[in-house]
């Protein structure tokens, strides 16, 4: 696609419930981002994928946050047992990947709101 | 570990006006990258200015320009001729060269005063 898509755009769960925020990044983008903003912060670091790897995982805060890029296209992040800390923007980023012309230019989605009640 | 931080949380402007807004980072890096992103309220992160650190010249595109003063780690944005089309949270961000992880500030505000 022209942009980086993310859904859902928003979200409202309960307290201990599993979640799944998708991102589908630009097409040919190899390098894909996730990163969590929490209100009135600026973005954290959660997980890179090169390809269909994790090549970072080191910003997730615990385990049950996961990420998966099967194919190295979509990437699907899982929460599990949500909890309200959890609450928050989501965002997905895409880039051509370091080492290319042009790296270092991340693409953002408009991010998935993330709401725990 | 890089950290930013700017210093404004909020800022504001009369339309038409010139506006800098403010940030410093830290690092023992010599090679990095540094940037300015703009956040309207559709939450979607968009790329304003870049700035290479090997490069001395400071990066301009059209009415955004930066500041770079390595020595002193610092990278303010100025924008000249402000646009009501500029209020938005502003956020200055850094990474390391061949390291595409980002680390960002805490984020200005910037209102346009018509």
């Amino acid at each position: 696609g022209a942009g980086v898509s993310q859904t859902p755009s928003n979200k409202v769960t309960e307290k201990g419930k599993y979640v799944e925020l998708r991102c589908d990044p630009i097409s040919g983008h190899t390098a894909l981002y996730w990163y969590r903003q929490s209100l009135g912060q600026g973005p954290e670091f959660l997980i890179y994928f090169q390809g269909t790897g994790a090549a970072d995982d080191s910003g997730l805060p615990n385990d049950r946050f996961f990420a998966v890029r099967p194919e190295g296209s979509v990437s699907t992040l899982k929460i599990q047992r949500t909890e309200r800390g959890d609450s928050a923007v989501y965002l997905c980023a895409s880039s051509l990947g370091t080492g290319i012309s042009g790296a270092n230019v991340l693409t953002f989605g408009a991010g998935s709101r993330l709401t725990v009640l | 570990a890089q950290t930013v931080t700017q210093s404004q949380p909020e800022m504001s402007v009369q339309e038409a006006e010139t506006v800098t807004l403010s940030c410093t980072y830290d690092t023992s890096e010599s090679d990095y990258y540094l940037f300015w992103y703009k956040q309207p309220p559709s939450r979607q992160m968009i790329l304003v200015i870049r700035q290479e650190a090997y490069k001395q010249q400071n990066a301009t595109e059209n009415r955004f320009s930066v500041n770079f003063q390595k020595a002193a780690k610092s990278f303010s944005l100025k924008i000249s001729d402000s646009q009501l089309g500029d209020a938005a949270m502003y956020f200055c961000a850094y990474s390391p060269f061949g390291n595409e992880k980002l680390t960002f500030g805490t984020g200005t505000r910037l209102t346009i005063i018509p």
